[in-house]
């Protein structure tokens, strides 16, 4: 059983630079949710696909930050111009859904970022 | 504004025993709420839910109880073991059945519980 993949684990970069992280999720699942989370914080929730739909954004930290889910599987969250501020754990997490309920979101492992 | 709050930063208790983590929230539109476990270094792993309908899960050594009137739920483990030494984070959302639109989850700040041996 394949849980949800976030490569790179850590990222380390000078600030003004851009990164980009990806994320696979389990792969049956047709929704994908990207989360920041920093010391001391729960999770804050950034944004999320249904299949290649982007149905929020608006919860998205800045227009230095976007996301993409091309074909409905993999996706990448990028930020440009790279700021201290964002440092932090990158969180990405799936689940499915269908008219019959709630279905609890799995998380990867995440990827830190380290802002020079 | 915090939505959902744990207000214990920590709690020990004694192997054997029964941990009791404690949540609130403020958002009467929440309906969904969901306990994850996190270890250091690890993405949070889901532990068990409950639907606003509900207002008792239980699953092996886990228990969730829901109270809508006081917006208060709470996770119960026992027997407590030692691998149970994590932090906790207390979870919500807001589902949209028709429309099939949902937000994210709005989470606590967690409460690390310490298992003493």
């Amino acid at each position: 059983d394949t849980g949800v993949s976030q490569d790179p684990r850590h990222k380390i970069t000078k600030r003004g630079q851009n990164v980009t992280f990806r994320c696979d999720p389990i792969s049956e699942h047709n929704r994908l949710y990207w989360y920041r989370q920093t010391l001391g914080q729960g999770p804050e929730f950034l944004t999320y696909f249904q299949n290649e739909a982007q149905l929020e954004k608006s919860r998205l930290l800045s227009d230095r930050f976007s996301a993409e889910r091309p074909k409905g599987s993999f996706s990448t969250l990028e930020i440009q111009r790279t700021e201290q501020g964002d440092s932090a754990m990158y969180l990405c997490a799936s689940s499915s859904w269908d008219r019959g309920g709630n279905q609890p979101q799995h998380f990867g492992d995440g990827t830190r970022l380290s802002i020079l | 504004d915090q939505q959902v709050k744990q207000n214990s930063p920590s709690l020990s208790v004694q192997e054997g025993r029964i941990s009791i983590l404690n949540c609130d929230y403020t958002n009467s539109m929440f309906d969904y709420f969901l306990w994850y476990k996190k270890y250091p270094a690890e993405g949070p792993t889901f532990l068990i839910s409950i639907s606003s309908i509900k207002d008792k899960n239980e699953d092996g050594r886990f228990t969730v109880f829901l109270n809508k009137s006081a917006k208060h739920l709470s996770l119960h483990i026992v027997p407590s073991q030692p691998g149970d030494s994590a932090v906790y984070f207390c979870a919500a959302s807001v589902t949209w059945r028709a429309g099939g639109g949902a937000d994210g989850l709005t989470f606590g700040k967690g409460t690390h519980l310490i298992i003493q041996p």
